[in-house]
């Protein structure tokens, strides 16, 4: 049950994309479209932004989306804004029934 | 709307047990699964276990199989988890989360921290 590989930092300006990537292996990730991502602000709970890949919740800015190709799932922010400073996670179901998280990954707005 | 908060929390002693709850409203909770999954400070989230929405199923990461049991009473809308052995590394905050449209959670409860030290 190895945690899923997300970078621990990216940067970028408002108003610019950028996308964090979460890689893991067949048995997780690139075995099932259960792949959802979530943003943290410090001190809160996690916010769900996309399920099963690349489906948004009601409510949730359509600057989020989410893909994958094989065992690599990304999301992406368009846009950038202010408040998308946050922790970022993605996680998957497991072949084993079980569920892994990635590594998460810090956004910082500069 | 939905709701989920969590209780029990506290400084407990290496070695010694605590019990969780997460008390559920706004939804029908027999309908579905739930996760229990934890935030040690400072660091990432980690799936700790799920059990399905009649309770026959249950999963663990292996980090906490054989030391802590999840279980759910439908009839009072509540989750618990039972952790038994504790050890300094389980301490975190724990938050319980509905595996509703998404398989790890569409809604969190606001989380109880559990400090494991002598």
């Amino acid at each position: 049950q190895s945690a899923l590989t997300q970078p621990a930092s990216v940067s970028g300006s408002p108003g610019q994309s950028i996308t964090i990537s979460c890689t893991g292996t067949s048995s997780d990730v690139g075995g099932y479209n259960y792949v959802s991502w979530y943003q943290q602000h410090p001190g809160t709970a996690p916010k769900l932004l996309i399920y099963d890949v690349s489906n948004r919740p009601s409510g949730v800015s359509n600057r989020f989306s989410g893909s994958k190709s094989g065992n690599t799932a990304s999301l992406t922010i368009s846009g950038l804004q202010a408040e998308d400073e946050a922790d970022y996670y993605c996680s998957s179901y497991t072949s084993s029934s079980t569920y892994v998280f990635g590594t998460g990954t810090k956004v910082t707005v500069l | 709307q939905v709701q989920l908060v969590e209780s029990g929390g506290g400084v407990v002693q290496p070695g010694r047990s605590l019990r969780l709850s997460c008390a559920a409203s706004g939804f029908t909770f027999s309908n579905y699964g739930i996760h229990w999954v934890r935030q040690a400070p400072g660091k990432g989230l980690e799936w700790v276990a799920v059990v399905s929405s009649d309770g026959s199923n249950k999963y663990y990461a292996d980090s906490v199989k054989g030391r802590f049991t999840i279980s759910r009473d439908n009839s009072k809308n509540t989750l618990y988890l039972q952790m038994n052995s504790l050890r300094a590394e389980d301490t975190a905050v724990y938050y319980c989360a509905r595996r509703g449209i998404a398989a790890t959670g569409d809604s969190w409860g606001q989380g109880t921290l559990v400090t494991v030290s002598s």
